[in-house]
Order: C-alpha cells, then sequence, then structure tokens
C-alpha cells in the first residue's frame, strides 16, 4: 500500500490569494497526477507527472501549475485563487509494474 | 478517446443480497481493470485489481472481465449497510487510468 500525504486537509481562503497544495509520497513512484472532484460528480485529471521535471496537463483544464522537482514531491500552485476553485483536490501515485493508483487523503479548498 | 461507461445508479439492494456492478471499456487493448470504492467526502480507494480473463475472487468482492464482450463487473456478496459508496472502475489505458463516473451504491438496511 503507498503512502501518499496531502497537505492542508482543508483550506479556506480569500479571492485573489496564492495557494500550494502539497503532496508528497513515499514509495519511489515516477507518475504522480492530480485530479478535482467536485461533491457527487467524477473525478476530473488536470496535472501528472512521470519523472522528475515532467509534467502534463490533463483532460480538465486548470488555471493551477504544478512541478516535479523531487521524484517524492509534487505540489500545485493556484497563483490567484478564486471561488471557482473552491473543490476537493486529490492527488495519487502508481506503481511501476501492474499501474495500480493509490491515492492522497485529498484537500477540501473553499476560496470565499 | 479511450471510454469506461459505468450506469451512474444509484443502484439500491436490501442488507444481505448481492450488489453486481458493471463497466464497459472501448479499448479492446486493456489489459487490466481496477475497482475503486469512494465514501462521500473521501477519496478513491483500490479494492479489487483483475489482469485476465475470468474471475477474481477476494472476501465478499468477486470481479469479472470478458475482454470479448469489453465488460468488467464487481460483485459484493452478503451487502451490508457499510458498503454503500460509488464505484468506479478504472484501466490503464496508456496511463493515466481511465475513470469511469462511477455507480453509486446504496445498500438498504
Amino acid at each position: 500500500e503507498a503512502d501518499i500525504y496531502q497537505t492542508p486537509r482543508y483550506l479556506v481562503i480569500g479571492t485573489g490569494k496564492k495557494i500550494t497544495l502539497e503532496c508528497s509520497q513515499t514509495m519511489g513512484h515516477d507518475k504522480m497526477y492530480w485530479y478535482q472532484q467536485d461533491p457527487g460528480m467524477e473525478l476530473h485529471l488536470i496535472h501528472y507527472s512521470y519523472g522528475v521535471n515532467s509534467t502534463e496537463k490533463g483532460d480538465l483544464s486548470s488555471e493551477s501549475t504544478v512541478s516535479r522537482i523531487r521524484t517524492e514531491h509534487f505540489p500545485l500552485t493556484l497563483e490567484s485563487a478564486r471561488p471557482s476553485h473552491t473543490s476537493q483536490y486529490l492527488c495519487a501515485s502508481t506503481t511501476g509494474g501492474q499501474n495500480e493508483q493509490f491515492f492522497g487523503p485529498g484537500t477540501r479548498l473553499t476560496v470565499l | 478517446q479511450k471510454e469506461v461507461e459505468q450506469n451512474s445508479g444509484p443502484l439500491s439492494v436490501p442488507e444481505g443480497a448481492i450488489a453486481s456492478l458493471n463497466c464497459t471499456y472501448s479499448d479492446r487493448g486493456s489489459q487490466s481493470f481496477f475497482w475503486y470504492r469512494q465514501y462521500s467526502g473521501k477519496s478513491p480507494e483500490l479494492i479489487m485489481s483483475i489482469y485476465s480473463n475470468g474471475d477474481k475472487e477476494d472476501g465478499r468482492f468477486t470481479a469479472q472481465l470478458n475482454k470479448a464482450s469489453q465488460y468488467v463487473s464487481l460483485l459484493i456478496r452478503d451487502s451490508q449497510p457499510s458498503d454503500s459508496a460509488t464505484y468506479l472502475c478504472a484501466h490503464p489505458g496508456n496511463t493515466p487510468l481511465v475513470f469511469g463516473k462511477g455507480t453509486r451504491l446504496s445498500v438498504i438496511a
């Protein structure tokens, strides 16, 4: 089982603030992902990375950016938060062989 | 577009019954499938992986893969109220995982 950590778990912030959502994993997985999910709705992939210095945009257009400077760390940044960014953000990583994907506990973001 | 289709539900079953969740997919090259369970407000949890045609059993859960029909299912025997959740199927495609929209299961006590 993968150990994936996300901080903060809950964040309430005002419009226009810059925020960074942290995600780290201790399994040495190369592949990491960020999803956005509204309550009762489907998962939307917003960013992914297949290794250090590799980042790609996902299926859902997002104003966020990501970086992958270390294998274990995949932070997501919003330069200027807006109420439309209110959602749950889920980080995940994937094992190398069977592509089993494990999720972190999520960050619930509320932008006022 | 490599898609995964699921009935959104809700699927309601009485406690103790068998719940049957189904998923169809478009990518004939898919070799493996995953079932995730997601409780309201929580992140998805991997509960079953299946890599070959046929059945795979794990406790009360059985995953069935039929590559010829491009169909994968999850059976939950002796359903419990604690099984009430949304169940997502997914396959690797060319990675990232392609997820279905999920089926909401409600087990009625």
